[in-house]
Formats: C-alpha cells, sequence, structure tokens
C-alpha cells in the first residue's frame, strides 16, 4: 500500500496569507488527524477526521481549519498567517484512530516571512 | 500541551551499546506509543502499548510501562548507526469531549557514534 502522502513538501508564505495543505491517507484508513511541530512547542495536535466529521480539536486558533472528503482526502487551511505558523505540519492516518497506531505523512514545511 | 516528558533530552551512545530512553505522563492513558523520526521528516511507528500491559518486544526494541508510576521505557539493544533519530512517546487519552488526539513528549534526541 502506499504511505500518507502530503503535498506540498515546501511551501513558503508571507504574513496575512492563507494556506491549504493537502493529505492523502493510506487508502482504506479512515481516520486523518493533523499535528503541528515546531522547535519551541514541539508536536501538537490540531483536528482529526473520521468519515468527513471533526471528532477532535486541539487547542489551536479559528484560523487552523479542515476538511474531510468523502474518499478520506483531508485539507488544513490557516488563514491571516502569522510569523509564529512557520512549522512541520503532519498529517497522520489510521483505519479508525482511537487505540491504533497512527501512520505519518513526510510533512509539509510552512515558513511564513 | 505536553502530556509525555522524555529523558534524557539528548543521548549519545556508541554503536553496539543498548539505548534506554524514559518517558513520563500525568494523567490516565488508553494506550501510550513510541515514535522515530529522522531529521524532521515524518514519523515512524515504532510500538504500541496498551495500559494494560506491563511489557512488549518488537525486534531489538523493548517497552515497559508503569501505569503506577505514570511512566515509560523504551530499550534499544545492540544499537546501530540507522538508529540515530528522536525518539517521541506518545499518549492516548480516554475521549472526553474534545479530546485531545495524540498527546507527544519532547523527545530524546538519539546519536549513535560509529
Amino acid at each position: 500500500k502506499a504511505g500518507v502522502t502530503q503535498t506540498p513538501r515546501y511551501l513558503i508564505k508571507t504574513r496575512g496569507q492563507q494556506v491549504t495543505l493537502s493529505c492523502s491517507p493510506i487508502s482504506g484508513h479512515r481516520s486523518v488527524s493533523w499535528y503541528q511541530q515546531t522547535p519551541g512547542q514541539g508536536l501538537q495536535f490540531l483536528f482529526e477526521y473520521f468519515s468527513e466529521t471533526q471528532r477532535n480539536k486541539g487547542n489551536f486558533p479559528g484560523r487552523f481549519s479542515g476538511r474531510q472528503f468523502s474518499n478520506s482526502r483531508s485539507e488544513m487551511n490557516v488563514s491571516t498567517l502569522e510569523l509564529g505558523d512557520s512549522a512541520l505540519y503532519l498529517c497522520a492516518s489510521s483505519p479508525i484512530a482511537e487505540g491504533e497506531e497512527q501512520y505519518f505523512g513526510p510533512g509539509t514545511r510552512l515558513t511564513v516571512t | 500541551s505536553q502530556q509525555g516528558e522524555e529523558d534524557p533530552q539528548a543521548l549519545s551512545i556508541q554503536e553496539g551499546e543498548n539505548a534506554t530512553m524514559n518517558c513520563s505522563y500525568k494523567t490516565s492513558i488508553n494506550n501510550l506509543q513510541w515514535y522515530r523520526q529522522n531529521s524532521g521528516r515524518g514519523l515512524v511507528h515504532l510500538i504500541l502499548i496498551r495500559s494494560n500491559e506491563r511489557e512488549k518486544h518488537s525486534g531489538r526494541l523493548r517497552v515497559t510501562l508503569d501505569t503506577s508510576k505514570k511512566s515509560s521505557s523504551l530499550l534499544i539493544t545492540a544499537s546501530r548507526a540507522a538508529d540515530t533519530a528522536s525518539y517521541f512517546c506518545a499518549t492516548e487519552n480516554p475521549r472526553r469531549g474534545g479530546a485531545d488526539g495524540l498527546t507527544f513528549g519532547k523527545g530524546t534526541h538519539l546519536i549513535i557514534q560509529p
């Protein structure tokens, strides 16, 4: 099976812009989670989608949003970018999420200037 | 918020030696997982141990879990240069409204000297 893919791999945006990141889970996986990784805060949970519904949400402002499509592909959007949004954004998939290992993609490195 | 705290933050050993990393957490868990990350890339799942398990093995990896002390350890035996990476523990907490997903520690950076 192909692994989790994320596009784009690298992105440079300017403060105030918005960005959309994409994640394609492993075939058959219905749960997609998003994480932000920064040197200061480490890995932090953003949100989790299952069957097109957001099931869990981390402690991030409303500028961070996401969605999941019927084919389980997911997108996350960050509006009004701030310098502090510069991070590695990781997507993970699993068949149902709870009680299971997560399969991570390679991440999207976002730099906000 | 960070639930797990790995110790040590960094560890440098010679190839062939064993490496032990520890993780402590604060609240009750469903399971605890260990992941490896090479140089800012994606995470690779290593092992999952459930709250009712005490020890688990996978190849050169051995994980223990002590729920009374809220701690876990990861042992890598006969280390290799390819084991150089950052290792994270992650806890899955019992679901409540607005659950946190996996909660990661800050990681242990392991360097294997050839």
